[in-house]
């Protein structure tokens, strides 16, 4: 069965830090790898996603995410914290041949001033 | 910001009401999603549809329906609410061939 776990229900850093929030999958084949930000009382935005390729993936507001296939593992990074970066983020893989998403149990991002 | 449109954005009801959260895009997509998430904030897939008149159950399951009459509209529809249901709904949709989900900003459901 395919599965996506973040290991972390909350990170918190200092703004100005680098950030690092942990994913890892379990899927059969090749997977599709996606990160997704929720602010309090919205929907999910997309950030970033793998397909192929070059194993750095760089999405919106400065996030990038490293494809580690041999650890399973898909970490979502920023250089540099803002306090603006807090906020709920998802880790999904989709079903192949399928549209579906299968999430991550969400990890709460702090960023301090 | 996505075209995907949810009404209401909240909604507080009785028991045994029925209910109909609407969810629209206006980017002609073909597949459309509800995903419920649960106070816990895990989000899990109840509803899809791969295009109009076609409608599948996710992987939780759900004492809703959903009907797919139009490409731009996938209302969701809880013919007796509970307690139980309290939730927030989220709608999604995507291109046919596409990769990528869009997500409405959800309807926060509390049933009393």
């Amino acid at each position: 069965a395919q599965s996506v776990a973040q290991p972390e229900d909350q990170v918190n850093v200092a703004e100005g830090n680098p950030l690092t929030v942990k994913c890892t999958y379990s899927v059969s084949g090749n997977p599709y790898l996606f990160w997704y930000v929720q602010y309090p009382n919205r929907g999910l935005q997309f950030l970033l996603k793998y397909i192929t390729g070059d194993n750095l993936v760089k999405g919106s507001y400065g996030f990038e995410a490293e494809f580690n296939k041999s650890q399973t593992s898909f970490h979502l990074k920023k250089p540099s914290a803002l306090v603006s970066d807090s906020a709920l983020y998802f880790c999904a893989v989709r079903v192949l041949n399928t549209g579906k998403l299968i999430f991550g149990q969400g990890t709460t991002l702090q960023v301090k001033p | 910001e996505a075209d995907i449109y949810q009404t209401p954005r909240y909604l507080v009801i009785g028991t045994g009401k029925k209910i109909t959260l609407e969810c629209s895009q206006t980017m002609g997509h073909d597949k459309m999603y509800w995903y419920q998430q649960d106070p816990g904030m895990e989000l899990h897939l109840i509803h899809y549809s791969y295009g109009v008149n076609s409608t599948e159950k996710g992987d939780l399951s759900s004492e809703s329906t959903v009907s797919r009459i139009r490409t731009e509209h996938f209302p969701l529809t809880l013919e007796s609410a509970r307690p139980s249901h309290t939730s927030q709904y989220l709608c999604a949709s995507e291109l046919a061939g596409g990769i990528e989900q869009f997500f409405g900003p959800g309807t926060r459901l509390t049933v009393l």
